[in-house]
C-alpha cells in the first residue's frame, strides 16, 4: 500500500513564475491538506480539499490555489512566485470525519524561488 | 504568542539518556499529535492522543487536557532518534477541524 506521494521532490523557479505541485493521498483517504514549512519553522496550514472542494483555508493569499480530482489526488498552484514562497510544501491525507483528524504526510516538495 | 509552544527548541543528549520534550497549547482541541521529521523533510506521525498516555516501543506520549500540556518521552535514546519532533493540535476550535496547528519543533541530537 503506497503512502502519500508528492511530486516533484525538488523544484527551482524564478520570481514571477507559476508552479504546480502534486499529491496522491494514501489509499482509502479522501481529504488532502497542504502545508507550507519555512526553514526552521513548523508547517503552516494552507488549505484542505474534500469532495473536490476547498473546505478550509489558512492565512494564505489568493496566489495559492488548489484542486482535487475525482481520484482524490490534489494539486497546489502558486502564481506570481515570491522569494518568500521558498519552502518545503507538505501534503497530508486523511479520512473525512476521522476522529482527531489523523493525517498521513508525504515526503514534501522543496521549492526554491530565485 | 503561538497557539502551540514546545520546549526545548534544541536538545542534545548522550546515547541511553531519558529524553522529555514538552508541548503546551492555548486552544481547545480534539486531539494532539506528535510527529517526527528527519532531515530531508518527510514527516511521520508518532502518536495521536486525546487523553491519558500512549506507548510505542521506546516512545511514550502523555497528555493532560486540564493543563493543556503534553509530553513526549524517549527511553534509552539512540543516535537514530535524532530528528525534529513536532507537536500539533487539531480540531475543536473556530470551525477549523480540518487542519493541524503546529509547534516549531524540537531538534533532538543524540550523540553516541
Amino acid at each position: 500500500d503506497a503512502g502519500v506521494t508528492q511530486s516533484p521532490t525538488h523544484l527551482i523557479k524564478t520570481r514571477g513564475q507559476q508552479v504546480t505541485l502534486r499529491c496522491s493521498p494514501k489509499s482509502g483517504h479522501d481529504t488532502v491538506s497542504w502545508y507550507q514549512q519555512a526553514l526552521g519553522q513548523g508547517p503552516q496550514f494552507i488549505f484542505q480539499y474534500y469532495e473536490e472542494e476547498e473546505r478550509q483555508r489558512g492565512n494564505f493569499p489568493d496566489r495559492f490555489s488548489g484542486h482535487q480530482f475525482p481520484n482524490y489526488s490534489s494539486e497546489l498552484n502558486v502564481n506570481a512566485l515570491l522569494l518568500g514562497d521558498s519552502a518545503l510544501y507538505l501534503c497530508a491525507s486523511g479520512i473525512a470525519g476521522g476522529g482527531g483528524n489523523e493525517q498521513f504526510f508525504g515526503p514534501g516538495t522543496r521549492l526554491t524561488v530565485l | 504568542k503561538n497557539e502551540v509552544e514546545q520546549s526545548p527548541q534544541n536538545l542534545t543528549a548522550q546515547e541511553g539518556e531519558f529524553i522529555t520534550i514538552n508541548c503546551s497549547y492555548s486552544v481547545g482541541i480534539s486531539a494532539l499529535h506528535w510527529l517526527q521529521q528527519h532531515p530531508g523533510g518527510g514527516i511521520v506521525s508518532l502518536f495521536m492522543l486525546s487523553s491519558g498516555k500512549k506507548k510505542h516501543g521506546r516512545l511514550i506520549a502523555t497528555i493532560n487536557i486540564q493543563e493543556k500540556h503534553s509530553s513526549l518521552h524517549i527511553t534509552a535514546s539512540h543516535p537514530r532518534d535524532s530528528a525534529v519532533y513536532i507537536c500539533a493540535v487539531s480540531g475543536g476550535y473556530g470551525g477549523s477541524q480540518g487542519n493541524l496547528i503546529f509547534g516549531k519543533g524540537t531538534k533532538l541530537s543524540v550523540k553516541p
